[in-house]
């Protein structure tokens, strides 16, 4: 069965500083991968996606992901943290049927 | 890129009435499209698939008759919670799939359940 684990509930960074929210997954076949983030009351904004070819995903707002099939991971990452980033983050595997799960979701705070 | 959207974006209702949402593409058509509910501070978990023209299928512990859902054109599905009653409240998220297989997120509608 395929499912998706975030490890974080909860990271806090300065801003500035660079940021890694972990992902896991499961998923018997090749993944497709996603990042979306969502602002308090707002819906989901897609980040990046992986299907396929380079592991090193670039993303928008300077985020970017790496999968890494030996780990079933896919990590997002970004260099420097804006205060505007401050959100929740869910990873999301695509399933059969083009159904999507989502891990349990990682609230970034930003301290300036 | 694609656009989905829901209306209405909030909405508050008694216990025991019904209230409907909307889930449109707005500049493609789907012929499937999902919705998903997500709790205070929680993830979304997938309620049902809706197919155009045909039945809905739920997830597993999903009430179908308390979740109504309605495909009745490539540009339209509908949620309706019947005798909603406070536990029912919650975001409740459309998605919708291009003829490419992307999915495209509405911005959700939250549902209050007085």
């Amino acid at each position: 069965a395929q499912s998706v684990t975030q490890p974080d509930i909860h990271i806090t960074v300065s801003e500035g500083a660079s940021l890694e929210l972990r992902c896991n997954y499961s998923y018997g076949a090749t993944p497709y991968l996603f990042w979306y983030v969502q602002s308090p009351g707002q819906g989901l904004q897609l980040l990046l996606k992986y299907f396929s070819g380079d592991t090193l995903v670039q993303g928008i707002k300077g985020f970017e992901a790496e999968f890494k099939r030996s780990q079933s991971s896919f990590n997002l990452r970004k260099p420097s943290v804006h205060w505007s980033d401050a959100a929740e983050y869910f990873c999301a595997v695509e399933g059969n049927f083009n159904k999507f799960y989502f891990g349990s979701g990682t609230k970034l705070n930003v301290k300036p | 890129g694609a656009v989905v959207s829901q209306h209405p974006s909030w909405v508050i209702c008694k216990s025991g009435t019904s209230v409907k949402i909307e889930c449109r593409s707005l500049d493609f058509q789907a012929t499937t499209m999902f919705w998903y509910r997500q709790f205070p501070k929680q993830s979304l978990m997938l309620m049902a698939t809706s197919n155009e023209g045909s039945k809905a299928t739920y997830e597993q512990g999903v009430e179908k008759d308390k979740f109504l859902i309605n495909h009745a054109s490539l540009t339209l599905s509908t949620l309706t919670v019947t005798s909603a009653h406070p536990e029912d409240s919650s975001f409740y998220i459309c998605s919708a799939i291009t003829d490419s297989y992307e999915q495209y997120f509405g911005p959700g509608t939250r549902l209050t359940v007085t």
